[in-house]
This record gives structure tokens, C-alpha cells and sequence, in this order.
């Protein structure tokens, strides 16, 4: 099993719908990444957050430690949106990285 | 313009022909590392530094070498490339390694 696994593996909407991704771990960390990654290759950071929530425009992201769970959130998602969202996780006290496989989604207009 | 660059961006090369792709960063940032990215495994960490002259391996160190002399550059060294090492590689960078990373635009690797 997968130290971290990212649900769904694909998923397709429609312009205007509210997302939820969702990303689950096995192991302590102390902080937990998502990244985007448009077609073409280019990967952007769009949060790291070790407790709680953020909100960066209409992303919202949310980690619960005792869960072992985060969830990132899309409101009003655009076609534009359309990438692979990257969940990682950072264990422990070192500076390692172990990331999930991804989910593509598309947004249709 | 703050960035990470990385080069060469494509390489196709033969197995056993050493090669270094370089990486540098212009944020004076402290962490800088190096991932693979192959179809069905996702992004795997190659090595990762702390500051200068302090590296440490990540989940798949085996067949590269990194060094870490100046702040703003961190260099990936396959000394001697195999068709397994056929992959997208990426360089980040980090204020240090417990804040948000910077990624370089990928170099795409080809071993015959």
C-alpha cells in the first residue's frame, strides 16, 4: 500500500462545480503540499499547511492530523483548472518527500 | 525575475555516457532538491540538500550523485546513465525545507 494515496484517480466536471480531492496518508508527517501540474509539465505549489485550513482564492485546502487526511477544494472551478493536482507529504522531522499519484481533472465548459 | 532553471531542457544520450544536468535558483534559497516524475509511479525524490555541502538521499538515490558547492546550484550527476534512468526530472527549491518549493520547468531525459 501506498504511503499516500490521492482519490479519485481521474475526475471530470462541469464549469462552475465544487471540487474535492482527496488525500490520505499512512504515515507521520509534518506537513503536507499540494501541488498543480498543467499539461506540459510545469508544477506549482498551491499550499503546504501542517494544521487546519487555507484559502488562496477559490482554493481551499484542509488537513486533519488525527485523520491522516487532507482534502483540497475547487468553488466555481473553470476550464482552466484543468490539471493534475499533486498531494506530498513531508515525515516526520526530516525534509523527505513522498508524494501521491495524482488526480487529472478536467473541467468542461 | 525569481525562478529555478534547469538544463538542458531535452537530452537524449547512450547508456553509459555521463552527463550532469544543471540546476540554480536565484532566491538565496537554503533547500533545493531533485525528483523523477514516470508514468503510473508519480514524482519520486532523487536527493535533497539542506544548505551547502549537506545532502541527503531520497527515496531513489541509486545511480545518481549530487553535490552541493555553491548555494544557488545543485547539479544532478548520472555518471553512468541506463535506459531505467529514461524519466522527467525536476528541481525544486525552498526558503528552507519546511516552506512551500519552486520548481525548475523539468528536463526530459532519454537513454538509448
Amino acid at each position: 500500500k501506498n504511503e499516500v494515496e490521492q482519490s479519485p484517480q481521474n475526475l471530470t466536471a462541469q464549469e462552475g462545480e465544487f471540487i474535492t480531492i482527496n488525500c490520505s496518508y499512512s504515515v507521520g508527517i509534518s506537513a503536507l503540499h499540494w501541488l498543480q501540474q498543467h499539461p506540459g509539465g510545469g508544477i506549482v505549489s498551491l499550499f503546504m499547511l501542517s494544521s487546519g485550513k487555507k484559502k488562496h482564492g477559490r482554493l481551499i485546502a484542509t488537513i486533519n492530523i488525527q485523520e491522516k487526511h487532507s482534502s483540497l477544494h475547487i468553488t466555481a472551478s473553470h476550464p482552466r483548472d484543468s490539471a493534475v493536482y499533486i498531494c506530498a507529504v513531508r515525515r516526520g522531522s526530516n525534509y523527505k518527500l513522498t508524494f501521491g499519484k495524482g488526480t487529472l481533472l478536467t473541467v468542461n465548459p | 525575475e525569481a525562478q529555478v532553471t534547469q538544463n538542458p531542457r531535452y537530452l537524449i544520450t547512450v547508456t553509459g555516457k555521463k552527463l550532469t544536468v544543471t540546476c540554480s535558483q536565484n532566491m538565496n534559497h537554503e533547500y533545493m532538491s531533485w525528483y523523477r516524475q514516470d508514468p503510473g509511479l508519480g514524482l519520486r525524490q532523487i536527493y535533497y540538500s539542506m544548505n551547502v555541502e549537506v545532502t541527503d538521499k531520497g527515496d531513489v538515490p541509486e545511480g545518481y550523485k549530487v553535490s552541493r558547492k555553491e548555494k544557488r546550484n545543485f547539479p544532478l550527476i548520472l555518471e553512468s546513465p541506463s535506459p531505467n534512468q529514461t524519466s522527467l526530472y525536476f528541481c525544486a527549491s525552498s526558503l528552507s525545507g519546511a516552506r512551500e518549493q519552486y520548481f525548475g520547468p523539468g528536463t526530459r531525459l532519454t537513454v538509448t
